[in-house]
């Protein structure tokens, strides 16, 4: 099956500095790539997402890269603020898109 | 507004003990999924389903089973929990369009002692 690293498993940043995280995949016949928030406490959720026929998506203070390649893609967080404090989870489709193959989550906190 | 409920939050049981966790989701979904969340480990697919009756294995599928009589229901099953399956549950559904799209349940916490 598919699998997926993920990095930093932790990352600590300053209200106001870019965060960064990184995942890999091996399935090159993966095509879709989402991001999920998990706060404490609560469900995971959806907050964007890429497909393969993509390099790069925006949306306000997030976005998401892809390099097929290289088999990896990021998200990026511009100006975060304490909210963005949460897990945060990359995924990536395998099993002709039937499945998908999760990251093993960075704690993202954000110092006010 | 999708909608997936799970029946418990908190459960805890003792070794042995057969165990049912359900999850309901009302958005007519076709793709349901049960997921274990454990640290460092991400969310690995237990089982999933696509149609009514129908089960797919996932990645972890050893030591649980999984029933779907109904659409909007899916229900996980350890027949004889064990203190490893101590961890968080989460259900998931999608539509059949977009069956990677998943929508998460709240989670139940299971603790087996």
């Amino acid at each position: 099956g598919e699998n997926v690293e993920q990095h930093p498993s932790t990352l600590s940043v300053q209200e106001g500095d870019s965060a960064v995280i990184k995942c890999t995949y091996s399935d090159s016949a993966s095509n879709y790539f989402p991001w999920y928030k998990q706060e404490l406490g609560k469900r995971p959720q959806l907050i964007i997402d890429i497909r393969s026929n993509v390099g790069e998506k925006k949306d306000q203070r997030i976005a998401v890269t892809l390099n097929k390649t290289a088999k990896h893609f990021s998200l990026h967080i511009t100006e975060t603020q304490p909210e963005d404090s949460a897990v945060y989870f990359c995924a990536a489709t395998y099993n002709a898109g039937n499945m998908l193959t999760f990251g093993g989550g960075t704690r993202l906190m954000v110092k006010p | 507004d999708v909608k997936v409920t799970q029946s418990s939050r908190y459960l805890v049981k003792r070794t042995g003990e057969k165990v049912f966790l359900e999850c309901v989701q009302d958005m007519d979904h076709e793709n349901m999924f049960w997921y274990r969340q454990d640290p460092g480990l991400g969310l690995r697919l237990i089982y999933f389903s696509y149609d009514v009756k129908m089960k797919e294995k996932g990645d972890i599928p050893e030591g649980y089973s999984v029933s779907r009589e109904k659409k909007e229901r899916f229900s996980l099953i350890l027949e004889s929990a064990s203190t490893n399956q101590t961890s968080m549950y989460l259900c998931a559904s999608s539509p059949a369009g977009a069956k990677y799209e998943q929508y998460f349940g709240p989670g139940t916490r299971l603790t087996v002692t």
